[in-house]
């Protein structure tokens, strides 16, 4: 089993709908979650952290994060063509630095 | 600079050489990760250094792979005997600095093919 899960996808979603992609981790200890975009060729861009339980809302992107689960979920409002990349879920030990484990990403398809 | 820059951008080499990668972090940033990547799959973790120590090595996959940060800055990633295995995008990200720890900004990578 790996330590950070993913559905591989694809996702597809129409234009203007809510994509809701999820991760499961298995290591208790985890403190810190994050969650990176992956552009076809390019390098991981970070898009959102969270390290409480709950919901954390950045502009169209809100992160949710259930410890007792071992759940963190990513859902983007209003899906943009624009959106469609490489969803990357990251779970690290520590707040303040150190590594990061990843999932191996769920592909997201906006569709016009 | 700007981002995180890494050199060479492509590396293509023959099984059995040495080959070094070179990360330049953000001016600034003490924590600087190198991660590989295969097709298909996330980032994998090699190495962590905060400052010119190597905080956690737990993912270099065996001693073929070596890294420094003699000065707490520019970062070489060594690998001997290469394989055919070692083909990937190797990663460098660097954190740190008035942005904090949280966010790992990510060069543009090396991709290494062995043949």
């Amino acid at each position: 089993q790996k330590e950070v899960e993913q559905n591989s996808g694809p996702l597809s979603v129409p234009e203007g709908a809510i994509a809701s992609l999820n991760c499961t981790y298995s290591d208790r200890g985890s403190q810190s979650f994050f969650w990176y975009r992956q552009y076809s060729g390019k390098s991981p861009e970070l898009i959102m952290f969270i390290y409480s339980n709950g919901d954390k809302e950045d502009g169209r992107f809100t992160a949710q994060l259930n410890k007792a689960s071992q759940y963190v979920s990513l859902l983007i409002r209003d899906s943009q063509p624009s959106d469609s990349a490489t969803y990357l879920c990251a779970v690290g030990g520590d707040t303040n630095a150190g590594k990061s484990t990843f999932g191996d990403g769920t592909t997201l398809t906006v569709k016009p | 600079g700007a981002g995180v820059s890494q050199t060479p951008s492509n590396k293509v080499t023959e099984k059995g050489k040495y080959v070094e990668l070179r990360c330049d972090p953000i001016s600034g940033h003490t924590a600087l990760y190198w991660y590989r990547q295969s097709l298909g799959q996330g980032p994998e973790f090699l190495i962590y250094f905060q400052g010119t120590g190597a905080a956690d090595d737990s993912g270099l996959p065996n001693d073929r792979f070596f890294a420094v940060r003699p000065e707490g800055s520019v970062s070489t990633l060594k690998i001997q005997r290469t394989e055919r295995g070692d083909s990937a995008v190797y990663l460098c990200a660097s954190s740190g600095g008035l942005a904090g720890y949280n966010e790992q900004f990510f060069g543009p990578g090396t991709r290494l093919t062995v043949l």
